[in-house]
């Protein structure tokens, strides 16, 4: 049962342009949402995160958008950049008492052309 | 501080044989987590720790696996006997708790031929 989704496997953007990655959730109790980011052969990285009472959270070029009512958060990367290019995977975190468990998805490969 | 930090970082052994896998988590942090990265099922939780306590290993895909959490600065994930299917990177994750992110170790690469 694959509660976090993430249907696009590769994403090919040019330098410059707006990079959109896109994931779905099926468990409505998720309160907390993080983006990662993964180079071959290192741990992935946090890039970005927010919280359910949220609609919108910005980090410098990078902003997470998040729609409760359809299940689906985005990733906006303006400029994208070629340093962009990696593994990107959202994750989200079911509301237990003192404890955090990050389910995540399968993953987006971004690849920014010069 | 250096991170989490995993050990080893490359794996090779043959079937049948057990294979442990070592974890240091941050300083301070109470959660502690195990992944699986394939390129079929992506990044699978194996088991969390919450204070050296195990919360959840549904995610552990058979008794074959196992883990442990003797205190609060290490952690071991082991597989006895080992299967060439368990190929895969492994990694270890800790946080701060609720709300906060997860820092990633670097993985290890485990072959078993």
């Amino acid at each position: 049962d694959q509660q976090v989704k993430q249907n696009s496997p590769s994403l090919s953007v040019q330098e410059g342009r707006i990079s959109i990655l896109n994931c779905d959730y099926t468990n409505s109790m998720f309160d907390y949402f993080l983006w990662y980011k993964k180079y071959p052969a290192e741990g992935p990285t946090f890039l970005i995160s927010i919280s359910s009472i949220k609609d919108k959270n910005e980090d410098g070029r990078f902003t997470v958008f998040l729609n409760k009512s359809a299940k689906h958060l985005s990733l906006h990367i303006v400029p994208s950049q070629p340093g962009d290019s990696a593994v990107y995977f959202c994750a989200a975190s079911p509301p237990i008492q003192g404890a955090q468990k990050l389910v995540f998805g399968q993953g987006t490969r971004l690849t920014i052309n010069p | 501080d250096a991170g989490v930090i995993q050990s080893p970082r490359h794996e090779v052994t043959e079937m049948g044989q057990e294979v442990t896998l070592r974890c240091k988590p941050i300083s301070g942090h109470n959660s502690l987590f195990w992944y699986r990265q394939t390129m079929m099922r992506g990044l699978e939780l194996l088991i969390y720790f919450n204070n050296n306590v195990p919360i959840d290993d549904s995610g552990m895909p058979e008794d074959r696996f196992s883990a442990k959490m003797p205190n609060a600065s290490f952690s071991t994930l082991k597989i006895q006997p080992s299967e060439p299917r368990d190929s895969a990177v492994y990694f270890c994750a800790s946080s701060a708790g609720r709300y906060t992110e997860a820092f990633f170790g670097q993985g290890t690469r485990l072959t078993v031929v």
